[in-house]
């Protein structure tokens, strides 16, 4: 079975600082993984995602994510982190053949001024 | 991006009733949409795919004679919850896919039932 996990419920930064959000996941095949943001009340926004190619992928809003197939994990950095970077965060993968996601629990990142 | 929208963004209704829940991709065709539920502070749980022209196939555990799903045109889903309860208020959110693998996600629809 496909899964994704997301072990952390909360992230908290300081302003100015790096931020990780961790996520890994378990899939058949080649894995199709996404990163979404949540605001408060509203839908997710699109990030990024890895589909093949470079590991380092680069998205919406100065946010990247590493692809790292031996430890099956896919992580969202920032290099600064801002305020307004402040929401629910989600990883997701998609079920091989179809256009079904699976979400992770969500990670909910809190930056400092 | 592409864009999915959801009417209303929010509705309350009495219990017994039913309400509508529209989702509509407004710049592409989506032969395929997803209904999805949250509750506060957690994931997404998928509820059913919607496809264009023929029945909705619906996860696991979720009732599809109370979350009714209709695909009637390649641009509009509509999901009626009927004979709504309290434990039925929710975040419902539509999402669907566009060229690129990627889904895009409607704003979501708070349904509070009284």
């Amino acid at each position: 079975a496909q899964s994704v996990a997301q072990p952390e419920d909360q992230v908290n930064v300081a302003e100015g600082n790096p931020l990780t959000v961790k996520c890994t996941y378990s899939v058949s095949g080649n894995p199709y993984l996404f990163w979404y943001v949540q605001y408060p009340n509203r839908g997710l926004q699109f990030l990024l995602k890895y589909i093949t190619g470079d590991n380092l992928v680069k998205g919406s809003y100065g946010f990247e994510a590493e692809f790292n197939k031996s430890q099956t994990s896919f992580h969202l950095k920032k290099p600064s982190a801002l305020v307004s970077d402040s929401a629910l965060y989600f990883c997701a993968v998609r079920v091989s053949g179809t256009y079904k996601y699976i979400f992770g629990t969500g990670t909910r990142l809190k930056v400092l001024a | 991006g592409a864009v999915v929208s959801q009417h209303p963004s929010w509705v309350i209704c009495k219990s017994g009733t039913s309400v509508k829940i529209e989702c509509r991709s407004l710049d592409f065709q989506a032969t395929t949409m997803f209904w999805y539920r949250q509750f506060p502070k957690q994931s997404l749980m998928l509820m059913a795919t919607s496809n264009e022209g023929s029945k909705a196939t619906y996860e696991q555990g979720v009732e599809k004679d109370k979350f009714l799903i209709n695909h009637a045109s390649l641009t509009l889903s509509t999901l009626t919850v009927t004979s709504a309860h309290p434990e039925d208020s929710s975040f419902y959110i539509c999402s669907a896919p566009e060229s690129g693998n990627e889904q895009y996600f409607g704003p979501g629809t708070r349904l509070t039932v009284t």
